[in-house]
C-alpha cells in the first residue's frame, strides 16, 4: 500500500497568511494526488484533482504542485473561511490512501 | 442539485450486521464509479469500497475485506454496502462518494455507524 504522509499535523495562522501544506508519497504517484477540505461536522469537498487541477468554484487562492513522491497545498492568502483540515490522496493505485490531515487553526 | 444522500447507520453490535444504502441524483449515476469512504471519530479518512459503473468490478479495503459487500442499483441510481461481522473499530461515519477523473468529487452527508455491545 501506498502511505501518505502529511505535514505538519496541524498549525497556527492569521487571516492574510500565506499557508504550505506538504504530502508525501512512500514511492512514486506522478501526478495522483488530490487536495480536500474538511469542516467539522461536514463531508470533505474536492479543492484540487491530479495535484494542480483547481475543482469547479474553489477560490484561486489556492494551489498544488509536484510530482512523484512530494506535492503542496497552498493557500495564498488566509481567508476565515479557510479554517478547516485539509487531506491529501493519492489516486494512483489500489487501495485509494488518504494522508492524515493537517488541521488549520487561527 | 447533485447529491448523495446516505442513510441506514445506527447502533449495532459487535458481530452484527448493518447494510448501508446512497440514493444519487442530478448526475449521471449509471456511468458512475461509486465508492465508500470511512472517518472513525476525530480520525482521518478511509478509503473502504469501490463498484464500477456497470457494476461488475469490485474492490475492497484491506481492513474490512471478506466483511463487506458492495453493490448498485442503476436502475434505482442507488449504492449499497453490506457489511458484516462489525467490530468496535468499525465505528465510523461512513461517506458515499463518486469518483471522476481520478478524484473524489461528489460526497454524501455521511451515515453513523456505531458498533457496540
Amino acid at each position: 500500500d501506498i502511505q501518505m504522509t502529511q505535514s505538519p499535523s496541524s498549525l497556527s495562522a492569521s487571516v492574510g497568511d500565506r499557508v504550505t501544506i506538504t504530502c508525501r508519497a512512500s514511492q512514486s504517484i506522478g501526478f495522483y494526488l488530490n487536495w480536500y477540505q474538511q469542516k467539522p461536522g461536514k463531508a470533505p469537498k474536492l479543492l484540487i484533482a491530479t495535484t494542480s487541477s483547481l475543482h469547479s468554484g474553489v477560490p484561486s487562492r489556492f494551489s498544488g504542485s509536484g510530482s512523484g513522491t512530494d506535492f503542496t497545498l497552498t493557500i495564498s492568502s488566509l481567508q476565515p473561511e479557510d479554517f478547516a483540515t485539509y487531506f491529501c490522496q493519492q489516486s494512483y493505485s489500489n487501495p485509494l490512501t488518504f494522508g492524515g490531515g493537517t488541521k488549520v487553526e487561527i | 442539485e447533485v447529491q448523495l444522500v446516505e442513510s441506514g447507520g445506527g447502533l449495532v453490535k459487535p458481530g452484527g450486521s448493518l447494510t448501508l444504502s446512497c440514493e444519487a441524483s442530478g448526475f449521471a449515476f449509471s456511468t458512475s464509479s461509486m465508492h465508500w469512504v470511512r472517518q472513525a471519530p476525530g480520525k482521518g479518512l478511509e478509503w473502504v469500497a469501490s463498484v464500477s459503473s456497470s457494476g461488475t468490478g469490485t474492490q475492497y479495503g484491506d481492513s474490512l475485506k471478506g466483511r463487506l459487500t458492495i453493490s448498485r442499483d442503476n436502475t434505482k441510481n442507488s449504492l449499497f454496502l453490506q457489511m458484516s461481522s462489525l467490530r468496535v473499530d468499525d465505528t465510523a461515519v461512513y461517506y458515499c462518494v463518486r469518483r471522476r477523473s481520478d478524484a473524489f468529487d461528489i460526497w454524501g452527508q455521511g451515515t453513523m455507524v456505531i458498533v457496540s455491545s
